[in-house]
């Protein structure tokens, strides 16, 4: 066990369609990060956060966001849903940058 | 543009053998690495990593080699165990404002026989 908890670990839901993942960081984590894993691509980083800042975002399509809550939970939001947006998104946090990253167990998105 | 390649996508080794995981990168602006450990229906799970720094990191059974001449690095894990079979995804940091992004290889899947 990570420490880094995700919900809800699957969810199916239709095109066009929003939803939203949530991520509790290890604790004294202050960094998450989001992660996408689809079969063609491999693991793919999203966006990060530092204590509630956004500090990086990678390919990150301008239907997804996502925020780092006061008590340094965080959520992805994706919206507009496609079938090419199925896959797994793993959460990971760390104490600091050069540190060593911890994931969730992921959430598995069905588009259908 | 794959920054961090694991050129084979599977390897097959016997129980009680070393299995050698390989990983080449092309960013020279990466100077921490970090080895992992996926099963299926799970997160990765962090094995060892090594800072640009040095050129060889151990834990235990393993190992993580560093030549940065070469731009590759290497995981040695000695012996092989059947429960080691996972697939095996080698990661990067670095790079201005990279802010610890990790940038990863497309994972090499590791079987060990009893």
């Amino acid at each position: 066990d990570s420490g880094v908890t995700q919900t809800p670990k699957h969810l199916i839901t239709a095109t066009g369609q929003r939803v939203t993942l949530r991520c509790s960081p290890r604790s004294g984590d202050l960094s998450v990060y989001w992660y996408q894993q689809s079969l063609d691509q491999g693991l793919q980083f999203l966006i990060q956060y530092y204590n509630g800042e956004e500090r990086a975002k990678g390919n990150i399509l301008e239907r997804f966001s996502a925020q780092q809550f006061p008590d340094l939970h965080s959520e992805l939001n994706l919206s507009s849903l496609e079938l090419g947006d199925s896959a797994l998104y793993f959460c990971a946090s760390s104490a600091r940058a050069y540190n060593e990253q911890f994931f969730g167990p992921g959430t598995r998105l069905t588009v259908l | 543009d794959q920054q961090v390649k694991q050129n084979s996508p599977s390897l097959s080794v016997q129980e009680g053998r070393i299995s050698i995981l390989n990983c080449d990168y092309t960013n020279s602006m990466f100077d921490y690495f970090l080895w992992y450990k996926k099963y299926p229906a799970e997160g990765p799970t962090f094995l060892i990593s090594i800072s640009s720094i040095k050129d060889k990191n151990e834990d235990g059974r393993f190992t993580v080699f560093l030549n940065k001449s070469a731009k590759h690095l290497s995981l040695h894990i000695v012996p092989s165990q059947p429960g080691d079979s996972a697939v095996y995804f080698c990661a990067a940091i670095g790079g201005g404002t990279s802010y610890g992004k990790l940038t990863f290889g497309q994972g090499t899947i590791l079987t060990v026989h009893p």
